[in-house]
C-alpha cells in the first residue's frame, strides 16, 4: 500500500482566484471523499466520490467541485476564493466495505 | 446522522491504559462505531470500527455496550505518541454507494504523560 498521497502540501492564493487541489490514493480504492478543516475545529465533510460520479455532499456552496479519475486519484476544484476558505483540506479513500478511510496530510490552503 | 458525545479531555500515565467513552445513544441499527485519532497538523488516522461486537486490533480495542448507545476506546499501553485528538464517529461502512460520510464532532484531547 502506498497510502494517499495530497499535494501541493501548502498554498496561498488571493481572495476571488481558483484553485485545485490534488489526490492520489491507493490501488482499489473506488470510494473518495474530501474534507475541511478549519484550525481547531473536527473536519467537515465536502463530498464524495463513487467511481467517478458524486454520490454524497455536505454543506458546501456550489463552487466547490470534484472529479475522480479511473486511475484513482482525484480534484478538489473551489472557485471564487473566499478569506473563509482559508483550512486544512484532506482526502480520504476506502474500497467498498473496507471498513476505515485512510486520509492524506492534506493541503493547508491560505487565502489572502 | 447520530451524534455522539465526548468529554473533552483527558490525561493518561504513559504505560496504562487509555480509556475513551463515547455516547451515542441515536445510532441507527445499521450504523457502525469507527474511531479515528488526528496527532497535531497531520491526517486523521483510522484505528478500528465495530458494530455491536467487541473488536480488538494492533493499535486498540472497542468495546460496545448490548444497547449500544455507549462505547469505550480501549489503548492498553498508551505511549507518548498517542497524544492526539480522538474522534468517535457513527457512520454507515466506509466506500462504495453506502455513503459513509464521517461527521467529526470536536473529540476528546488525550495527553499521555511520562
Amino acid at each position: 500500500e502506498t497510502g494517499v498521497t495530497q499535494s501541493p502540501t501548502h498554498l496561498i492564493k488571493t481572495r476571488g482566484q481558483q484553485v485545485t487541489l490534488r489526490c492520489s490514493s491507493q490501488s482499489g480504492h473506488n470510494t473518495v471523499s474530501w474534507y475541511q478543516q478549519a484550525l481547531g475545529q473536527g473536519p467537515q465533510f465536502i463530498f464524495q466520490y463513487y467511481r467517478e460520479e458524486e454520490n454524497g455532499r455536505g454543506n458546501f456552496p456550489p463552487r466547490f467541485s470534484g472529479l475522480q479519475f479511473p486511475n484513482y486519484s482525484s480534484e478538489l476544484n473551489v472557485n471564487a476564493l473566499e478569506l473563509d476558505d482559508s483550512a486544512l483540506y484532506l482526502c480520504a479513500s476506502s474500497a467498498t466495505g473496507s471498513g476505515g478511510y485512510t486520509f492524506g496530510s492534506g493541503t493547508r490552503l491560505t487565502v489572502v | 446522522d447520530a451524534k455522539t458525545t465526548q468529554p473533552p479531555s483527558m490525561d493518561c500515565a504513559e504505560g496504562r491504559a487509555a480509556n475513551l467513552p463515547c455516547n451515542h445513544s441515536t445510532i441507527s441499527g445499521n450504523e457502525y462505531v469507527y474511531w479515528y485519532r488526528q496527532i497535531h497538523s497531520q491526517g486523521p488516522q483510522y484505528i478500528i470500527h465495530g458494530l455491536k461486537n467487541n473488536e480488538t486490533n494492533e493499535m486498540a480495542s472497542l468495546i460496545i455496550t448490548e444497547d449500544r448507545k455507549s462505547s469505550t476506546l480501549i489503548l492498553p499501553h498508551a505511549t507518548l505518541r498517542d497524544t492526539a485528538v480522538y474522534y468517535c464517529i457513527v457512520s454507515y461502512l466506509a466506500g462504495g454507494t453506502s455513503y459513509g460520510k464521517l461527521t467529526f464532532g470536536q473529540g476528546t484531547i488525550l495527553t499521555v504523560h511520562p
